[in-house]
């Protein structure tokens, strides 16, 4: 059974680097079924979309943070993730990983990590 | 572009039925069927309930139901339990460079 990871630190300092992993586990990354997406939600807000992976390398982007992201994909680890640089204490929220299936179609997401609490404090 | 617009909070007694709504604009659920709907207690991630409007995905009570009618989709639950009591957030793809929108979120309380 698929189930996703993520971890990395929970304090970042403002103008920092901000660095996620999410692992998969229970089934292979590689998948050509499969997007791998990050996803974030402000304490007491709704969802935002950040971006997602395709296991060859091609990504999608919010536009509203396309210059302070990058998702990447390590496939011998079965592994993606995600940094955000010069964080603000906007990009305090906990951060999600996610699978949607490949395809135009399939604009939803089926299996979500358990989240993690990101805070930007100095 | 800014989020899809959902009631703040709606509640109903066990047994009854409440219906959600989520607006958004042709941009987004007017024209497409790439609407889903989430449920999240607190503290734990979301769990998807609807997908591309009306779809239940296995392992969702039949309780959960979706529709869409011009710019607005809606979820609703029938036979009201306990156990749903939490956070209800719809989500649309967009044509916009965004891709993808979530709703404001629904607090649902079970009287």
């Amino acid at each position: 059974q698929l189930q996703l990871q993520e971890s990395g630190p929970g304090l970042v300092k403002p103008s920092e680097t901000l660095s996620l992993t999410c692992t998969v586990s229970g089934g292979s990354i590689t998948s050509d079924d499969y997007y791998w997406a990050w996803i974030r939600q402000p304490p007491g807000k709704g969802p935002e979309w950040i971006g997602h992976i395709f296991y060859i390398g091609t990504t999608y982007y919010n536009p509203s943070l396309t210059s302070r992201l990058t998702i990447s994909v390590d496939t011998s680890k079965n592994q993606f993730s995600l940094k955000l640089s010069s964080v603000t204490a906007a990009d305090t929220a906990v951060y999600y990983c996610a699978k949607r299936r490949a395809g135009f179609n399939s604009w939803y997401f089926d299996l979500w990590g358990r989240g993690t609490l990101v805070s930007v404090s100095s | 572009q800014s989020a899809l617009t959902q009631p703040a909070s709606m509640s109903g007694s066990p047994g009854q039925s409440i219906t959600i709504s989520c607006t958004g604009t042709s941009s987004d659920i007017g024209d497409y069927n790439f609407v889903s709907w989430y449920q999240q207690h607190p503290g734990k991630a979301p769990k998807l309930m609807i997908y591309e409007v009306s779809h239940r995905p296995s392992g969702v009570s039949n309780r959960f139901s979706g529709s869409k009618s011009g710019n607005t989709a809606s979820l609703t639950i029938s036979g009201l339990q306990a156990e749903d009591e939490a956070d209800y957030y719809c989500s649309s793809y967009t044509r916009s460079n965004t891709l993808c929108l979530f709703g404001t979120g629904t607090k649902v309380t079970v009287l």
